[in-house]
């Protein structure tokens, strides 16, 4: 694997439902971050992680739970969603550190819907 | 604070035709700058970006970007269209080592054969 993958691609969850959305980074990064897509918005940013710490949370309902157990791995804990929950999540990576250009590498997202 | 504004929604050009995808931004700081494209069920790809020095800067697929500070603009550029352009299109900033990359609504780029 390469890049930054994700998992499932796609998900279709009930409201009371609880499911997990995966991301790992073969990259070698140390910065990871979660994003929602909605349609004809801008993104969202969720949550920041360097270096394992979440670093930050943009006002985000407690109904979305991250976890960064490794620099590798970013989690996004799902429990009790609402429809307008659904859309396009997004991971990212990136390098940390005090050099603020390095660009996020993007997967290609998991599509949720809830019904 | 910062933010990007990418006017309209939709832009759509011939094949062989010029791309133009406009981007300004805000900000009270010397910005970065970024463009990212979006294909279709697919996450988002780094195109070009703006740091310092050149203010034109030259990316993948024959994409280019000019940063007019006086202007406040990051506009997108392409010679010539080409089929494979279709995509939706994000600019993006980030004004320094703790703010976050705000990206712009999007544009749809369709291409006419």
């Amino acid at each position: 694997e390469t890049g930054v993958t994700q998992t499932p691609r796609h998900l279709v969850m009930g409201m009371t439902n609880k499911k997990s959305l995966k991301c790992e980074q073969h990259l070698g990064h140390n910065a990871m971050y979660w994003y929602k897509q909605s349609a004809k918005k801008p993104l969202e940013l969720m949550f920041v992680y360097n270096f394992k710490e979440q670093t930050e949370n943009n006002s985000v309902p407690s109904r979305f739970s991250p976890e960064c157990p490794n620099s590798s791995h970013l989690f996004l804990h799902l429990h009790t969603l609402q429809p307008e929950d659904s859309a396009l999540y997004l991971c990212a990576s990136s390098q940390a550190g005090l050099v603020s250009i390095y660009e996020q590498y993007f997967g290609p997202g998991t599509r949720l819907t809830v019904t | 604070a910062q933010s990007v504004t990418q006017l309209g929604s939709h832009v759509s050009v011939s094949e062989g035709a010029l791309v133009l995808l406009r981007c300004n931004y805000s900000s009270s700081v010397p910005p970065y700058l970024f463009w990212y494209v979006q294909y279709p069920n697919q996450g988002l790809q780094l195109l070009l970006k703006y740091t310092t020095g050149a203010t034109l800067v030259k990316g993948i697929n024959g994409f280019e970007a000019e940063f007019k500070k006086s202007e406040t603009s990051f506009h997108l550029t392409k010679p010539s269209a080409h089929m494979s352009d279709a995509a939706e299109y994000f600019c993006a900033v980030k004004t320094g080592a703790n703010s976050k990359l705000t990206f712009g609504k999007g544009i749809t780029l369709s291409v006419r054969p």
